[in-house]
This record gives structure tokens, sequence and C-alpha cells, in this order.
């Protein structure tokens, strides 16, 4: 069975700076990765996803992520960090394969992002 | 495209009574899954549905939780008798076949049982 690991549980960056969340997965094949972000109060929101191909992947509100196969993970990435950027961010992992192309997703535990001014 | 709608926002419930949360997925999306959110257990998927049937409920956490999907459109997730551990954010999600993974979460019930 899959599983993801987001070690840092709190981060604190001032507005800004750079950012990166850490993520690892554990899979047996090639994962389907994903990034989701929430708002206080809110569902999640899609932020980007890996299947295959360039490992490098571009997501929506300026993230990018790169998957490393070698190190089995899948960090998140921003250049410079806004105050809106604020949320939980969550990690997921999905099987490959499955029958449906839609299987279930695995979620780490989240990564709470505080941004000081 | 309202996404998908959950209702009600917020529920308080007495012990041992029943509560039913229900979800609208977005039309035309054919999988569904719903998702407990706790601070002890982060995010567990609880069961989901593929043309509206259940296959794979390993999640649901015991006999008192049922979920059923009687057409594409609509969704419940009943808990009888709730318990106050049963306490959480329940989120529902939709998504299209081999569209990538297509996730779009619901705003959630926050559900309190005292």
């Amino acid at each position: 069975a899959q599983s993801v690991t987001q070690p840092d549980i709190h981060i604190t960056v001032s507005e800004g700076a750079s950012l990166e969340l850490r993520c690892n997965y554990s899979y047996g094949a090639t994962p389907y990765l994903f990034w989701y972000v929430q708002s206080p109060g809110q569902g999640l929101q899609l932020l980007l996803k890996y299947f295959s191909g360039d490992t490098l992947v571009q997501g929506i509100k300026g993230f990018e992520a790169e998957f490393k196969r070698s190190q089995s993970s899948f960090n998140l990435r921003k250049p410079s960090v806004h105050w809106s950027d604020a949320a939980e961010y969550f990690c997921a992992v999905g099987a490959s394969g499955g029958y449906f192309g839609n299987e279930k997703l695995t979620f780490g535990t989240g990564t709470r992002l505080t941004i000081i001014p | 495209d309202a996404g998908v709608i959950q209702s009600p926002r917020h529920e308080v419930t007495e012990m041992g009574q029943e509560v039913t949360l229900r979800c609208k997925p977005i039309s035309g999306h054919n999988s569904l899954f719903w998702y407990r959110q706790t601070m002890m257990r982060g995010l567990e998927l609880l069961i989901y549905f593929n043309n509206n049937v259940p296959i794979d409920d390993s999640g649901m956490p015991e006999d008192r939780f049922s979920a059923k999907m009687p057409n594409a459109s609509f969704s419940t997730l009943k808990i009888q008798p709730s318990e106050p551990r049963d306490s959480a954010v329940y989120f529902c999600a939709s998504s299209l076949d081999r569209e990538a993974y297509g996730y779009t979460f619901g705003s959630g019930t926050r559900l309190t049982v005292v």
C-alpha cells in the first residue's frame, strides 16, 4: 500500500522569501503524485499533479514541484511567497494503473504554512 | 459550475442521534469519495463510489457508518447512532474517470457530537 510522509508539521516563512515543502512517498511502482492546498474552513484545492514525463511540474498560484524517483520525493516550491499563501498543504499519492484510472488517494498529514510580514 | 455541494456546513447533534450528511457531485463526474478529517488522524478515505457503485468501503470505521449513492447526482453518509468521537470535518470529493485524478472537494461538513 502507498503512503506519504510530510516531515514538517509547521513552517514559518517571511513574505517574499522562497518556500520548499517536503514530501516523501512510498509506493512500489511509479506513483501519481499531487499537492493540494486547504485554506481555513475550506475544502482542498488541487495545486499540481505528476503522472509521467517531465519531472518538474508547474501548478497554479506560482507553485512547482519536482519528482525525484531516487529520493522518493515530490517537494513543493515557490520562489517568493505571498501572505495569501498561508494555508495547510497536503501531499498525496495515488496508485498508477488502477482499473478505473481514478483510484483513491492517500494523503499526508499536512504542513501548515505561516507567512510573517 | 457550482462545484461539489455539501450540506449542511455545520451540524451539532447529541450523542445517540442519527446524522445524515449530503453531497452533490459535479455534474458528469462519475467517481465520488467521502473523506473524514481530524487533527489526530488527518484525512482518511471512508468510502468511494464509481458509477454509483461502492468500490471500496474499507475505511468506514464501523457499522454505525453507512453511505449510499442512489443516483449520479446525490450521495449520503449516515451515522447512526452518533458518538462524540465522530466529531470531525467530513469532505466529499468527485472526479471523472481517467481525467487524471481531478478531484474536486466540497467545502465540508463540520460535525460536532456532544
